[in-house]
């Protein structure tokens, strides 16, 4: 079984809906990230969590909302959805690290690949 | 804030060769955490090999293996022993040690896209 998991996987929707793309995870992490990644331009930051009450915007969070359940969901919400927010979303997943340092990688789900006509 | 420059969009190697990925970086940091992720076709985001700035030894994971140049800023992914299997897109990225604020995001590259060659 995968430890990250989105849904849906795919999704196409339509400009002005609501969509939300969720993600679970069972490695017990408390730090959870979405980001998303557009043709050559590699992954930007939308928000991140590093617990149930810690919420942080990224480089990238006008147009997105998110909602951390539990420790172990993230969902991510396009309120109003456009065009240029088709991409392929990531969530992602770190554990904080040991002594101070945080050299822990992130683990990433498989992704969603969302399209907004 | 922090850059990371992948100067070759595409590379191609035989099966069984040897190919290198080049991966720059901009930082006024001292202390940061560098990382190699392989994306396939199949989308997947999977952690190759990552590499701490403190340590000034080369991490190697199997095949891949790293040359981390702190003072020139350069951390290129040397693969070997090439597989079809290796085939993806592979982005080099970085991450502070601070974690507040914006930092504790991984700032990617744009991706190099490798192909393998039977």
């Amino acid at each position: 079984d995968a430890d990250v998991t989105q849904t849906p996987r795919n999704r196409i929707t339509k400009t002005g809906k609501r969509i939300m793309l969720e993600c679970s995870q069972t490695k017990g992490h408390d730090r959870m990230y979405w980001y998303r990644q557009d043709p050559g331009l590699g992954l930007q930051l939308i928000y991140y969590s590093f617990d149930v009450k810690d919420i942080n915007k990224g480089e990238i969070s006008d147009g997105y909302s998110v909602s951390r359940q539990a420790q172990a969901k993230f969902s991510l919400s396009l309120e109003s959805a456009i065009p240029n927010q088709t991409a392929l979303y990531f969530c992602a997943t770190r554990e904080p690290g040991t002594g101070g340092y945080s050299n822990q990688p992130q683990h990433f789900g498989d992704g969603t690949r969302l399209s907004i006509l | 804030a922090q850059t990371v420059t992948q100067s070759q969009p595409e590379m191609s190697v035989q099966e069984a060769e040897t190919v290198t990925l080049s991966c720059t970086y901009d930082t006024s940091e001292s202390d940061y955490y560098l990382f190699w992720y392989k994306q396939p076709p199949s989308r997947q985001m999977i952690l190759v090999i990552r590499q701490e700035a403190y340590k000034q030894q080369n991490a190697t994971e199997n095949r891949f293996s790293v040359n981390f140049q702190k003072a020139a800023k350069s951390f290129s992914l040397k693969i070997s022993d090439s597989q079809l299997g290796d085939a993806a897109m592979y982005f080099c990225a970085y991450r502070s040690t601070v974690t507040q604020g914006g930092s504790e995001k991984l700032v990617f590259g744009k991706g190099t896209k490798l192909t393998v060659n039977p």
